[in-house]
Formats: C-alpha cells, structure tokens, sequence
C-alpha cells in the first residue's frame, strides 16, 4: 500500500503568519490528493481536492500545491479559526489513506 | 442542503457485530461515492471503506479487511457497514462522508465502543 508521511506533526504560529505543511506520498499518485481541516468539536472539512483546487467557500488564503509525491498546503495569513489538525489524503485507490495529521496552534 | 446521518453504534463485546446506518439526503445519492472514515480517541483520521455509486467498486482498510462490509442502498438512500469480529482497536468515532474527489460532506459520526 502506498504510505503518506506528513509533517510536521504540530507546529505553532502567529495571527498573519503563513505556515507550510508537506504531505509525501510513497509511491505515484498523480494529483489525487486532498487536504482537511478538523477543528474539535466539528466535522473535518475538505480544503482543497486534486492537490491545488479550492473548495468552495474556503478562503484563497488556503493553497495546495504538487511537485511529484510531495504536497504541500500553504495558509496565509493565519487566523484565530484556522486552529485545528490538517490531515492529507490520498484518493486515487484504495486504501485512500489519510496522513498522519498536523495540529497547527495559533500563539 | 446535504446531510448524512449515522446510526447503529453503541457499546459492544469483541468479537461481537454491529451494523452501522447512514441515511443520505439532500443530494442525489446514487451519483457519488460513499466512504467511513473513523477516529480512535486520541488518534487521527483513518479511512475505513469506500463504495462507488453503483458498488461496483469498493476498497477497505487492511485493518478491516475480511471483518467489515460495506453495501449501499440507492432506493432507500441508505448506506451501511457490517463489522464483524469487533476488536478494542476498533474502538472510535464513525463518519459517514460522500465524495469522489475527495469528502466533501460528513455526518457527524457516531461512537462505537468494544469492551
């Protein structure tokens, strides 16, 4: 099964920071891959599907990208709402696999 | 306005079944597909199992693999996962949650405890 490492595991910023998170795939998966933000106490919620595409009503401060197995999801301009545990996941076959996930603190 | 709307968890003994429901509406059921994603307490997301609109494709977890099933109902607009040979590590929250290119709607999950 292809793995998805994710990191970092939590990371810490300040209100109008911008913060990376890096998801890598283990083998091929094209641009299958989507981003989720879960906040405690909600439902996680899709952020961007095929790597870079917005999903509707998320802020443009949100951005995906791709170069091969790595994956990256890029928040400007942080907000007090973006706290939270940012997962990947992997869509092109089974198992879709989620990453390990990235507990983003707001200082 | 989409909703998905788990049921069927509860308090069970390993080795035991259970079968959880996921009532859809608010979308037009049988063009998408239909996943379960689980979080243990404590731990991240894992999907479980995923069904294509018209099952003809359907994919598990390895941890799953052989114990649970999942089916859908396109009439009733109902979809379902069987898990047999329950184990404490299948202890968590459920989520139904529908989506193709990636999960775009999830219900709000429903707990399944095996003690």
């Amino acid at each position: 099964d292809i793995q998805m490492t994710q990191s970092p595991s939590s990371l810490s910023a300040s209100v109008g920071d911008s913060v990376t998170i890096t998801c890598r795939a283990s083998q091929g998966i094209e641009k299958y891959l989507a981003w989720y933000q879960h906040t405690p106490g909600k439902v996680p919620k899709l952020l961007i599907y095929a790597a870079s595409t917005l999903q509707s009503v998320v802020p443009s401060r949100f951005r995906g990208s791709s170069s091969g197995t790595h994956f990256t999801l890029t928040i400007s301009n942080l907000q007090p709402d973006d706290v939270g545990t940012y997962y990947c996941q992997k869509y092109d076959s089974a198992p879709h696999t989620f990453g390990q996930g990235t507990k983003l603190e707001i200082k | 306005e989409v909703q998905l709307v788990e049921s069927g968890g509860g308090l069970v003994q390993p080795g035991k079944s259970l079968r959880l429901s996921c009532r859809a509406s608010g979308f037009q059921f049988d063009n998408y597909a239909m996943h379960w994603v689980r979080q243990a307490p404590g731990k991240g997301l894992e999907w479980v199992s995923g069904i294509r609109w018209n099952s003809a494709t359907i994919g598990y977890a390895d941890t799953v693999q052989g114990r649970f099933t999942i089916s859908r109902d396109n009439a009733k607009n109902f979809l379902y996962l069987q898990m047999n040979s329950l184990r404490p590590e299948d202890t968590a929250l459920y989520y139904c949650a529908k989506g193709t290119r990636g999960l775009d709607s999830w219900g709000q999950g429903i707990l399944v405890t095996v003690s």
